[in-house]
């Protein structure tokens, strides 16, 4: 399967400090897209990072590829409590179309 | 803004009973997708659509589910006898372009099968 793994599945950090969440996937990919989900609501798009790119920055987030090991990382600097949510990463396969999503990390910012 | 919208949000139905989730996808996007989230667990595919047709499916939906665009707007989810393990989060999402760009997704429609 190519459904991508986050790592860790949840992570609790203080307001002000940087959260990292990392995942891996086991195919060839077109792109990579990160979603951010609240809870009980839809998901919703933060980012995408083609393959032949290899960081891409939007505001506090900053999104890293490396295909060779297969693997991505979001990184939110400066993190808030509205931060809180729970993190996806998605892939493509590289044929067809559909996205696989992973199995997500959970995201405490205490404020 | 351009949403997807989804309808009902929340649906108790028995086992063995039909079930319709309804969903309007943004008005020009052309690929239509659902998913679904058993509750706090991944995010699961189950079909892609487009051109009024399937475009891929994956293992679980099976001859229980069917999609229908009934017309220009609507695109619905049909369960046809429900089963305890379909309760989940059933989530549409549509997107403009083919496999590579940025998935709209809905608020959800929670099924609960008793």
């Amino acid at each position: 399967s190519q459904q991508g793994e986050e790592d860790p599945q949840a992570l609790s950090i203080q307001e002000g400090e940087n959260a990292t969440m990392n995942c891996s996937y086991k195919t060839s990919i077109n792109n990579l897209q990160w979603y951010r989900q609240n809870s009980g609501r839809g998901l919703v798009h933060l980012i995408l990072i083609r393959s032949n790119e290899r960081e891409k920055h939007s505001g506090r987030l900053r999104v890293t590829l490396d295909t060779s090991k297969k693997s991505s990382s979001l990184l939110i600097t400066a993190s808030r409590a509205a931060d809180t949510a729970s993190y996806f990463c998605a892939t493509d396969a590289n044929t067809g179309n559909q996205f696989y999503f992973g199995t997500g990390t959970s995201l405490t910012v205490i404020p | 803004e351009p949403e997807v919208t989804q309808t009902p949000s929340h649906q108790v139905t028995q086992m063995g009973q039909e079930v319709i989730l309804r969903c309007v996808p943004i008005s020009n996007h052309l690929y239509f997708y659902w998913y679904r989230q058993i509750l706090g667990q991944k995010v699961e595919f189950l079909v892609s659509f487009y051109n009024n047709e399937i475009s891929e499916k994956s293992e679980i939906f099976d001859d229980q589910f069917s999609v229908e665009r009934p017309d220009g707007s609507n695109f619905t989810l049909k369960i046809r006898s429900t089963k305890l393990e379909d309760s989940a989060m059933y989530f549409c999402a549509s997107s403009v372009t083919w496999g590579h760009g940025e998935l709209f997704f809905g608020e959800g429609s929670r099924l609960t099968v008793l």
